[in-house]
C-alpha cells in the first residue's frame, strides 16, 4: 500500500477557509468510507479530527469538516485561527491502514 | 479517562529486535483495536499494525515480515516486536486505540537504532 498524496503545505489568513486534499486509489480512499484526519502540533502526538469521512468526535470544533469524492478526500477548515497552524494527516482503510504524507498548515 | 503509555529501550543496535510495551489504563484491551504507529524524525506517520480485542492481528505489508504485535490481558498491555532493525527504523513510536477512529494516543517514545 502506497502513502496517500497530500499537498506538502497550504496557507491562509485568519478567518479564511482552507481545504486539504488527500488522494488515493480505489483500493483505499475510493473503496471505503473509512477516512480519518489528524492534527499534530510540533512536539505533540496526533489528535483525531474527523473519522468515517465526515464524522467529528466530541470536542472537535465544527470549523473542521470532511468530505470525499471518488479517490480524493478533503478536510476543510473554516474560519481559520492561529491555533490551527499544525501538520495534518489523512488516513484510510486499505486492508490495513495507510496515512498521507502530511500537510503543513500556515496561518499568515 | 483512557490513557496509554509506551515503554521500552530508547536505543537498539542494528540487526537486533526493538521491543515496546503499551500499558493501557481506563479501558480494557479486551474491547476495541490497539495500534502501533511510528513517525521518523521530521517525517510523516506510518501505521505499523493492530491487534484486536480478540487477539487477531493486521500488519503493514511493508513491515509484515519483521513485526509481531501481542497482548497480555492480565496486565492490560499490548506489545510490539520489530526484528532486524536498521537506522531506517529510528522513529517516535506511538500506541493508540481505535479502528479508523484512533481517538486515544500515547505520548510517543523515541527509539533510535544505532551501534
Amino acid at each position: 500500500q502506497s502513502a496517500l498524496t497530500q499537498p506538502r503545505s497550504v496557507s491562509g489568513s485568519p478567518g479564511q477557509s482552507l481545504t486539504i486534499s488527500c488522494t488515493g486509489t480505489g483500493s483505499d480512499v475510493g473503496g471505503y468510507n473509512f477516512v480519518s484526519w489528524y492534527q499534530q502540533h510540533p512536539g505533540k502526538g496526533p489528535k483525531l479530527l474527523i473519522y468515517d469521512v465526515t464524522k467529528r468526535p466530541s470536542g472537535v470544533p465544527d470549523r473542521f469538516s470532511g468530505s470525499k469524492s471518488g479517490n480524493t478526500a478533503s478536510l476543510t477548515i473554516s474560519g481559520l485561527q492561529a491555533e490551527d497552524e499544525a501538520d495534518y494527516y489523512c488516513c484510510s482503510h486499505a486492508g490495513g491502514f495507510v496515512f498521507g504524507g502530511g500537510t503543513e498548515v500556515t496561518v499568515l | 479517562q483512557v490513557q496509554l503509555q509506551e515503554s521500552g529501550p530508547g536505543l537498539v543496535k542494528p540487526s537486533e529486535t526493538l521491543s515496546l510495551t503499551c500499558t493501557v489504563s481506563g479501558h480494557s484491551i479486551t474491547s476495541y483495536y490497539w495500534n502501533w504507529i511510528r513517525q521518523p524524525p521530521g517525517k510523516g506517520l506510518e501505521w505499523i499494525g493492530y491487534i484486536s480485542y480478540s487477539g487477531s492481528t493486521n500488519y503493514n505489508p511493508s513491515l509484515k515480515s519483521r513485526v509481531t504485535i501481542s497482548m497480555d490481558t492480565s496486565k492490560n498491555q499490548f506489545s510490539l516486536k520489530l526484528n532486524s532493525v536498521t537506522a531506517a527504523d529510528t522513529a517516535v513510536y506511538y500506541c493508540a486505540r481505535g479502528w479508523g477512529n484512533t481517538d486515544y494516543w500515547g505520548q510517543g517514545t523515541l527509539v533510535a537504532v544505532s551501534s
